[in-house]
């Protein structure tokens, strides 16, 4: 049964400071990774998907890595703003029909 | 930008009564599902639909849950006889079934149950 979990749970940093959202899943057999942005009360937005025959995607200031054999995901920020104070959801695609979440981090990035 | 519908935004309802949550997916998107979000808990799979029937589903989504597609372009979930329980955000979410595998969101119902 494949589980997601998100580390840390909270951060919190002073604008301009470049991040690390980690994420680790505990079956390697996954068909992609997604990252999501969630706002407070609101839906996901999809960041970045990096599917399992690729190392990392790239998306403006955003930068997903993805190491199946480990099972961990990264999503990097660099020179993070206030605006970019979210919830960050990873999900694992396990090839089937359904795809599991993590807890998410809670960013806040303080002006 | 294309994206996923859904109606209501916000559902109060008395515990035992029916609910419907309507959502619209996007046009060209053959993968349909539903996910459920309990206030500060993880985002939970429901249930998945394609070819007008259920591929996937999760133990959450018991007897007292149905989807169903009525026509081209709707896609809704029925709980039957609403718990307490149920109270959560429910977001529909629909994938193109080609390519990357993509999920795009609604921006969700909150269903609270009285």
């Amino acid at each position: 049964k494949q589980e997601v979990t998100q580390i840390p749970a909270a951060l919190s940093v002073p604008e301009g400071e470049n991040l690390v959202l980690n994420c680790s899943f505990t079956d390697s057999a996954i068909y992609n990774l997604q990252w999501f942005r969630q706002d407070p009360g609101k839906g996901l937005t999809s960041l970045l998907l990096i599917q399992s025959s690729q190392r990392e995607q790239t998306s403006g200031r955003l930068n997903a890595s993805l190491d199946k054999s480990s099972g961990r995901s990264t999503l990097y920020i660099a020179a993070s703003q206030p605006g970019d104070s979210a919830t960050y959801l990873c999900a694992a695609h396990t090839g089937g029909f359904k795809t599991i979440f993590g807890a998410g981090t809670r960013l806040f990035v303080k002006a | 930008e294309p994206e996923v519908t859904q109606t209501p935004s916000h559902q109060v309802t008395q515990m035992g009564q029916e609910v419907i949550l309507r959502c619209v997916p996007i046009s060209n998107h053959l993968y349909f599902y539903w996910y459920r979000q309990i206030l500060g808990q993880k985002v939970e799979f429901l249930v998945s639909f394609y070819n007008n029937e259920i591929s996937e589903k999760s133990e959450i989504f018991d007897d007292q849950f149905s989807v169903e597609r009525p026509d081209g372009s709707n896609f809704t979930l029925k709980i039957r006889s609403t718990k307490l329980e149920d109270s959560a955000m429910y977001f529909c979410a629909s994938s193109s079934g080609t390519g990357t595998g993509e999920l795009f969101f609604g921006e969700g119902s909150r269903l609270t149950v009285l």
